[in-house]
């Protein structure tokens, strides 16, 4: 079974740059119809798609973050990374690493598959 | 980008309770809307996908029904660990949009 593990400091200041990463365990990160993600949740909030990852390296950002956003894959090591530079307050989340699924028999994607969360924490 | 609108935000239900939430998307995403229930200190759970496909080893009390633009979520025989928050979720176009939530406490 798939598990995805995130890691990475639980306390950045502001102005710095937000760095986590995302091990995937299970199974293969260059599969296929599988594009790696990264979702956030502010305490007491909904959620936030921030963007996701093919392993060829092309990427989908949200525009609302994009020019503070990179997402990297390290094929060989099976990870994926979040750099988010620039960071206030306001990015203080639970940041989650998915797996999302392209399923083609319903020309679909859905989230099948979600770390356990790491929460950062923006301050001085 | 695309507006998710949940309603009900809270209901409250007993135990044995069909209840039904709804999503209204801000335009036509044909079939492509998700259902995840989230547990407290926990990650979303994946429960419906393209607006009525039951995930494996979800509970077929759970189902899913609408296109275009209206959705629902109907659990039939709320169980209690059906408690919990839940979000639809557009695939139609990035950037994936979430609705607010709807959170489903006991009465």
């Amino acid at each position: 079974q798939l598990q995805l593990q995130e890691s990475g400091p639980g306390l950045v200041k502001p102005s710095e740059t937000l760095s986590l990463t995302c091990t995937v365990f299970g199974g293969s990160i260059s599969s296929n119809n599988y594009y790696w993600g990264w979702i956030r949740q502010p305490p007491g909030k909904g959620l936030e798609w921030i963007g996701s990852i093919y392993y060829t390296g092309d990427t989908f950002y949200n525009r609302s973050l994009k020019s503070r956003v990179t997402i990297s894959v390290d094929v060989s090591k099976n990870q994926f990374s979040l750099k988010l530079n620039a960071v206030t307050a306001a990015d203080t989340a639970m940041y989650f690493c998915v797996r999302e699924i392209y399923y083609d028999i319903v020309a679909s994607y859905h989230i099948a598959d979600w770390g356990q969360g790491a929460l950062v924490s923006v301050s001085s | 980008d695309i507006q998710m609108t949940q309603s009900p935000s809270s209901l409250s239900a007993s135990v044995g309770d069909r209840i039904t939430i709804t999503c209204r998307a801000s335009q036509n995403i044909k079939n492509f809307l998700n259902w995840y229930q989230q547990k407290p200190g926990k990650a979303p759970n994946l429960l419906i996908y393209a607006a009525s496909g039951l995930q494996s080893g979800v509970p077929p009390r759970f189902s899913g029904s609408g296109s275009g633009t209206d959705f629902t979520l109907t659990i039939s025989g709320l169980r209690p660990e059906d408690f919990a928050t839940y979000y639809c979720q557009e695939s139609f176009s990035t950037p994936w949009t979430f609705g607010q939530g709807t959170k489903v406490e006991m009465k």
